[in-house]
C-alpha cells in the first residue's frame, strides 16, 4: 500500500514569506508526528496528533510554527513570517495507534524548505 | 547538552569488516531504543528495536546497557548497500511516543 507522502517535496521562500506543508499518513493510522531535520543533524520532534487532536506542540520552535489535522487524516504545518532558520527537511510520520506498546512510525519523504 | 550523543564519524570501512557504532543517552527514565537507518536525502528508516537481552538480526547486533545508558550497533560483514547514516533513537518516558533523534553517525563502506 501507499506509504505517507509529502508535498511540496521542495520549497524556497523568501524571508517572511509563510508556507504551507501537507502530509498524508499511511491511511488509518491515528497517530501523526512532524519533525525538523537541519543540515547535518537528527530529526526533531515538533508535533504529535492523536486523530484530530494536536497532543502535543512543545517541539514547536516559535509561535511562528502552527499545525493542524481538522479531519484526523491529512495534516498541514504552516510556518508563518519564514526565517532563514526555518531552512530545513520537515517530515512527517505516522503510526497505527500509541498506547503502552510503541508502535513503528512510517515516515514520509519529507520538505526540503530553503528560506532565501 | 542533547539527550541522544553520538560520534558523527565518518566511518570509512573496506567491504567485509566489522565496524561497531555507540551512542549514549542521558534521561535514565527512557524506556525505547532504536537504531534508524538514513540514506542521503531520503527519510530515516527502522533498522532494528534495541533490548536489555540484546538482539540480533541477521549481520546486525543491537545492544543496550541500561546501567551506563549506552547503545550499540555492529555491523558485521559490512556490503557497499550498509553505506548510510545510523541514526539512535530513544523514546524518554515523558512522552512516550516522541522520537529523541541523536545526530547520527555516517558510514561509509568501500570497495
Amino acid at each position: 500500500g501507499a506509504g505517507v507522502s509529502q508535498s511540496p517535496r521542495y520549497k524556497v521562500a523568501k524571508r517572511g514569506q509563510d508556507v504551507a506543508l501537507r502530509c498524508d499518513p499511511i491511511s488509518g493510522h491515528v497517530s501523526l508526528f512532524w519533525y525538523q531535520q537541519a543540515l547535518g543533524q537528527g530529526p526533531e520532534f515538533l508535533t504529535y496528533f492523536q486523530n484530530e487532536a494536536q497532543l502535543d506542540k512543545s517541539g514547536l520552535p516559535s509561535d511562528r510554527f502552527f499545525a493542524e489535522r481538522p479531519e484526523g487524516s491529512v495534516s498541514t504545518l504552516k510556518i508563518q513570517r519564514t526565517q532563514q532558520e526555518d531552512s530545513a527537511v520537515y517530515l512527517c510520520a505516522s503510526s497505527l495507534a500509541w498506547g503502552d506498546r510503541y508502535n513503528e512510525q512510517f515516515f514520509g519523504p519529507g520538505t526540503r524548505l530553503t528560506v532565501l | 547538552r542533547k539527550e541522544v550523543e553520538q560520534d558523527p564519524g565518518p566511518f570509512n570501512v573496506p567491504e567485509g569488516a566489522t565496524v561497531a557504532f555507540n551512542c549514549t543517552y542521558s534521561n535514565s527514565a527512557s524506556q525505547s531504543f532504536f537504531w534508524y537507518r538514513q540514506d542521503c536525502r531520503k527519510e530515516p528508516k527502522l533498522l532494528m528495536s534495541v533490548y536489555s537481552s540484546g538482539n540480533e538480526d541477521g549481520r546486525f547486533t543491537a545492544q543496550l546497557n541500561r546501567a551506563s545508558q549506552y547503545i550499540s550497533l555492529l555491523i558485521r560483514d559490512s556490503k557497499l548497500s550498509d553505506s548510510a547514516t545510523y541514526l539512535c533513537v530513544v523514546i524518554s518516558s515523558n512522552s512516550g511516543y516522541a522520537l529523541n533523534f541523536g545526530k547520527g553517525t555516517s558510514l561509509l563502506v568501500t570497495p
